[in-house]
């Protein structure tokens, strides 16, 4: 049960030019998003994230686009450089509950590796 | 300031074996994640600890088990090997209630079963 798909295993880019890479989810109960960056050997980075309350959140070069009815989600890089080449994973949490079901468990997808060309 | 840290960084085990997994958390987290990632997949979840106690679990079997000490430092365990569970794993830091805004990672441990 995949509840956070990232459809697109690989995406090429020239340097300058615009990055685009898209999420979709089915859980609704997610209303909390983020965005990392891995590079080989070590663990995912922080990039951006966004509350469901939003529909864009920007930073630098960065931004990140929700779409709750379609629950889809997308980064957009701009420009793209060649050291942005990295796998870049989409995550999704649901609210802390006084259940005890959930606290900030990360759902990730299958991540997308971009490369960008000099 | 110390990130995540874990150790070791590679780790060859056979079929059956047991093995143990270290993490230190960044300076000042209290809760400590672990994931598991496949080749060519996303990190999945497999538990958090908080106060020294596991407070969520992701559909894990039980031979994969874990601790938390008094200095948030964490080990995950896991018992009698598959050939499945060569993974890299992962270990995340938070502060207990922001976990889901921001989880910093170490670099891993790759685990090869044979």
């Amino acid at each position: 049960d995949q509840q956070v798909k990232q459809n697109s295993p690989s995406l090429s880019v020239q340097e300058g030019r615009i990055s685009i890479l898209n999420c979709d989810y089915t859980n609704s109960m997610f209303d909390y998003f983020l965005w990392y960056k891995k590079y080989p050997a070590e663990g995912p980075t922080f990039l951006i994230s966004i509350s469901s309350i939003k529909d864009k959140n920007e930073d630098g070069r960065f931004t990140v686009f929700l779409n709750k009815s379609a629950k889809h989600l997308s980064l957009h890089i701009v420009p793209s450089q060649p050291g942005d080449s990295a796998v870049y994973f989409c995550a999704a949490s649901s609210p802390f509950n006084a259940g005890g079901t959930s606290y900030g468990k990360l759902t990730f997808g299958q991540g997308t590796i971009l490369t960008v060309h000099p | 300031d110390a990130g995540v840290t874990q150790s070791p960084t590679h780790l060859i085990k056979t079929r059956g074996q047991q093995v143990t997994l270290r993490c230190s958390p960044k300076s000042g987290h209290d809760t400590v994640s672990w994931y598991q990632q496949a080749l060519g997949q996303g990190p999945q979840f497999i538990f958090q600890y908080y106060e020294e106690e596991e407070r969520q679990r992701g559909n894990f079997p039980d031979r994969f088990s874990g601790h938390q000490f008094p200095n948030y430092s964490s080990e995950l365990n896991v018992n009698a090997l598959l050939l499945g569970d060569s993974a890299l794993y992962l270990c995340a830091s938070s502060f207990a209630w922001q976990g889901r805004n921001e989880q910093f990672f170490g670099p891993g441990t790759r685990l090869t079963v044979l």
